[in-house]
C-alpha cells in the first residue's frame, strides 16, 4: 500500500492560473517532504522540499504548504505557464528511503 | 559533471533472459537506490545501498539483485526476466542521510515479452 496518497491524478489549468496538488501521509516518522517534477522521457528532478517543522516554503512560483497535525502537504503553482506542464510527485523520506505519491499530470493550456 | 548515468536507455528482453542495468554516479554520493515507475503507482523502491559493500531491500525487491563494489557504481540485475518487470527503471543517488534530495538518472525503459 502506498504510504503517500496524492491527488488529483491529473489537472488542467489555464495559463496564469493556480495549480494545487495535495498529498497525505500516515507515518509520523517521515522527516523530509520533497516534490519532484518529471518531463516525458526524463528522470524526476527536485523542485522544492520542506521539513515538518516549517508550515510553508516558497521558491519563485512554487509553494509548499505543510500541515503536520493533519499529516497533509500541498504544492501550489502560481501563475502557471505552459512550461510547467509535467508530472509532479510528492514524496516523504525517512532516513535514506523515499516513498512517492502516485503522481499528478499537470497540463497548462495557453 | 555527468551526475547519474544509466545504461541502456531502452531494452527488450524475452521472458527468462537475464540482464544488468547499469548505474554510475560521479558525485561521490554515499546513498544509491533503484526505483521502478509504473503508471498510476509513482516510483517504488527496489533496492538501495548506503555505501560500498552495503545493500538492502526496498519495497519491491523480488526478482532483482544488486551489489555495490564501488561508491560510483550500483548495477541492478534481473536474473530471469518476467513480463511483470516491464517498467521504467530509475537509479538515484544522494549525499547524506535523511533530508537529502535524490538525484535521478534519465531511466531505462525495459520491455519483457
Amino acid at each position: 500500500q502506498q504510504q503517500v496518497k496524492q491527488s488529483p491524478q491529473s489537472l488542467i489549468v489555464q495559463k496564469g492560473g493556480i495549480s494545487i496538488i495535495n498529498c497525505a501521509y500516515e507515518n509520523t516518522a517521515f522527516d523530509y517532504f520533497p516534490w519532484y517534477q518529471q518531463f516525458p522521457g526524463k528522470g524526476p528532478a527536485l523542485l522544492i522540499a520542506i521539513r515538518p517543522d516549517v508550515s510553508e516554503k516558497k521558491e519563485g512560483r512554487f509553494t509548499i504548504s505543510f500541515n503536520k497535525s493533519a499529516k497533509q502537504f500541498s504544492l501550489h503553482i502560481m501563475d502557471s505557464q505552459p512550461g510547467d506542464s509535467a508530472t509532479y510527485f510528492c514524496a516523504a523520506s525517512k532516513s535514506y528511503k523515499l516513498s512517492f505519491g502516485a503522481g499528478t499530470t499537470v497540463t497548462v493550456r495557453a | 559533471n555527468a551526475g547519474v548515468t544509466q545504461t541502456p536507455k531502452f531494452q527488450v528482453l524475452k521472458t527468462g533472459q537475464s540482464m544488468t542495468l547499469q548505474c554510475a554516479q560521479d558525485m561521490n554520493h554515499e546513498y544509491m537506490s533503484w526505483y521502478r515507475q509504473d503508471p498510476g503507482m509513482g516510483l517504488r523502491l527496489i533496492h538501495y545501498s548506503v555505501g560500498a559493500g552495503i545493500t538492502d531491500q526496498g519495497e519491491v525487491p523480488n526478482g532483482y539483485n544488486v551489489s555495490r563494489s564501488t561508491t560510483e557504481d550500483f548495477p541492478l540485475r534481473l536474473l530471469s526476466a518476467a513480463p511483470s518487470q516491464t517498467s521504467v527503471y530509475f537509479c538515484a543517488s544522494s549525499y547524506s542521510k535523511g533530508g537529502s534530495s535524490a538525484f535521478f538518472g534519465s531511466g531505462t525503459r525495459l520491455t519483457v515479452v
